[in-house]
């Protein structure tokens, strides 16, 4: 168990359909990062948290969505579905500020993704 | 911007071989530098990291990397190849001072035959 939970570990929809991936980092960590995992994109980052506000966006589609609660568990909502949004969902965590990120991040098991 | 190429997506190598993983990045200034490794069905776990110092580092697993500045790379090695080392490998780099989050290279899977 790394410490990054992300339920649920599958998940099978149909096209059109909105979905909502959930993460909850590892204990103490403020940052949450998603990446999205396909054959042929590689690791792709989404977007990153920091403490409740966005702090970096990457390759994320416009029918994506994230937020990262006071809890500090965050969501990916993933909206209007289509066959190619089928991926790996990952969720990682780092400790605060550059020194964090350098300490290594953490990753969740992944949610697989599967759109029908 | 910053960015880091894996040579070879795919690996093989005989158990009890050599194994080198190439990851050649592109920075003008030193980056920081990781390797991951993916097993399947799981996340990504940090194998290793270059930060300052020492410019050979060890990881976990009998895995280590080389910082080479003049050749901007940072392969992965390890002297003997266990059957168990058979996963995905990226190496990723996070430039100081000027991103807040890891770009990955594109990974490499490796075989390993017995």
């Amino acid at each position: 168990d790394s410490g990054v939970t992300q339920t649920p570990k599958h998940l099978i929809t149909a096209t059109g359909q909105r979905v909502t991936l959930r993460c909850s980092p590892r204990s103490g960590d403020l940052s949450v990062y998603w990446y999205q995992q396909s054959l042929d994109q590689g690791l792709q980052f989404l977007i990153q948290y920091y403490n409740g506000e966005e702090r970096a966006k990457g390759n994320i589609l416009e029918r994506f969505s994230a937020q990262q609660f006071p809890d500090l568990h965050s969501e990916l909502n993933l909206s209007s579905l289509e066959l190619g949004d089928s991926a790996l969902y990952f969720c990682a965590s780092s400790a605060a500020g550059e020194q964090g990120i350098i300490s290594g991040y953490t990753f969740g098991s992944g949610t697989r993704l599967t759109v029908v | 911007a910053q960015s880091v190429t894996q040579l070879g997506s795919h690996v093989s190598v005989s158990e009890g071989a050599l194994v080198l993983l190439r990851c050649n990045y592109s920075s003008s200034v030193p980056p920081y530098l990781f390797w991951y490794v993916q097993y399947p069905n799981q996340g990504l776990q940090l194998l290793l990291k270059y930060t300052t110092g020492a410019t050979l580092v060890k990881g976990i697993n009998g895995f280590e990397a080389e910082f080479k500045k003049s050749e901007t790379s940072f392969h992965l090695t390890k002297p003997s190849a266990h059957m168990s080392d058979a996963a995905e490998y990226f190496c990723a780099v996070l430039i100081s001072g000027s991103a807040r989050q890891l770009t990955f290279g594109s990974g490499t899977q490796l075989t390993v035959l017995p």
